[in-house]
This record gives C-alpha cells, structure tokens and sequence, in this order.
C-alpha cells in the first residue's frame, strides 16, 4: 500500500527555471492538494482539485501551475522559478465522507531555487 | 490569507509533564483538526473535531472544540519522547460533508528536555 508518494524529495534549482513537482496517490482520492511550508506560516494552500480536469486557486497560487488529467496524479510546475519558492512542498489527498475530513499528507519535496 | 492564531510557537518541556496548546480565528470553523508533524516527514492526523462544545481523546491527546466555534485546544498529558514534533491545528469552514479548504495554524514546536 503506497499510498502517497512525492518526488523528487530534494531538488535544487536555478531562478528562472520550469520545474515540476509530482505527486501520485493510490487511494482513487477524489480530492488532492498542494501546500507550501514556511518558517513562521505553517502550510498554504497553492492550489487544489475535487476530481479530474478540476482545479482552483488556493491561498498562494501566483507563479504555479497545475494539472490532474489522472485521477491519481497531481503534478505541481512552477513555469519560472524564484528565489522566493524556496520551501518545503507538501501534497494531500481526501475523499469525499460524511463525517471524515482528514487529509493525508505525502512526505514532502524540499526545493531550493538559487 | 486568513491564518490561525496557534500558541505557544515552541515549548521546552521535561519527559511526563503535560502540554496545553491552543488555536483561535478571528471566525467560524465548523471542523477543526489537530496534526503532527515529525521532523522530514508529512503532517499526520490526530484528532477531528466536528461539534462546537466537543471533548475527544485519542491516548493520552485529548482536543476540545470551543463553543464559539472561533477556538479549539489540544492537551497532551504525560510526554514521551515520541511526542517531539510539530503540532498544527487546521479548521475548516464547510460541513463535515465536504472537503473544503483547511486553513492551518503556525505551528507548535514541542521539545523534551532531557
């Protein structure tokens, strides 16, 4: 059971570059999420999606792009990176249940963007 | 964005004391979560709250979900080393039929002096 998986874990970039962040589930969750982890601002939301061909701006979407033509597929892309998306990318996954909200979180991509 | 208001922002604390830590929102929450999140790793559910007035425990982490809907606290008693981590609360504003955006508090990092 995989459940969420996140690559790369460590990526180091230069300003101006496209760079892609995958997630992938093997839950079939509906609704998947991408957050970024700031000393001092805890996680934001960048953009998440309820099913496929879904999507909508979160908290902090301004220079990321996204896409889900897989259900169980979520890749995040930052088209021109900046030093200022420097941060610990975290992506989520929920289903649709009455009476259950949780989230379950993969283990993280640490990008550096210099 | 709106943020959570989560204190205290770090605690020092000896093996076996009790920890109180708690959340609060200029508004309404109609759900709201506490997570813990070890060092490299992704942020893991402890507890959901769904009811203004609700007291749940899970172990030795009992959480509290304030009446005005505007607060909730998380209390852990007797601390092992295990409990080392960050703790975040979450609240979300849909009903516990949806999966609506979380909104999520800065953070409480927990030490364990030795």
């Amino acid at each position: 059971d995989a459940g969420i998986t996140q690559s790369p874990r460590y990526k180091i970039t230069e300003t101006g570059r496209q760079v892609t962040l995958m997630c992938h589930q093997t839950w079939s969750h509906s609704y998947m999420f991408w957050y970024r982890q700031d000393l001092g601002h805890g996680l934001r939301l960048i953009y998440y999606s309820a099913a496929a061909d879904i999507t909508d701006k979160g908290e902090v979407p301004d220079g990321y792009v996204v896409s889900r033509s897989k259900t169980e597929n979520f890749p995040l892309t930052l088209e021109s990176a900046t030093r200022s998306q420097t941060s610990v990318y975290f992506c989520a996954s929920s289903e649709l249940l009455a009476g259950n909200n949780e989230q379950f979180f993969g283990p993280g991509t640490r990008l550096t963007v210099l | 964005g709106q943020q959570l208001n989560q204190s205290p922002q770090s605690m020092f604390i000896q093996e076996g004391e009790d920890v109180s830590m708690n959340c609060t929102s200029s508004s309404i929450f109609n759900t709201w979560l506490w997570y813990k999140q070890d060092p490299g790793e992704g942020p893991v559910l402890l507890i959901a709250l769904y009811k203004a007035g609700e007291l749940t425990s899970n172990g030795r982490l009992t959480a509290q979900f304030g009446i005005t809907r505007k607060d909730s606290f998380l209390n852990i008693s007797a601390s092992i080393p295990s409990d080392v981590g960050i703790y975040f609360c979450a609240g979300q504003r849909g009903s516990n039929f949806g999966n609506e955006k979380l909104t999520f508090g800065t953070g409480t990092r927990l030490t364990i002096i030795p």
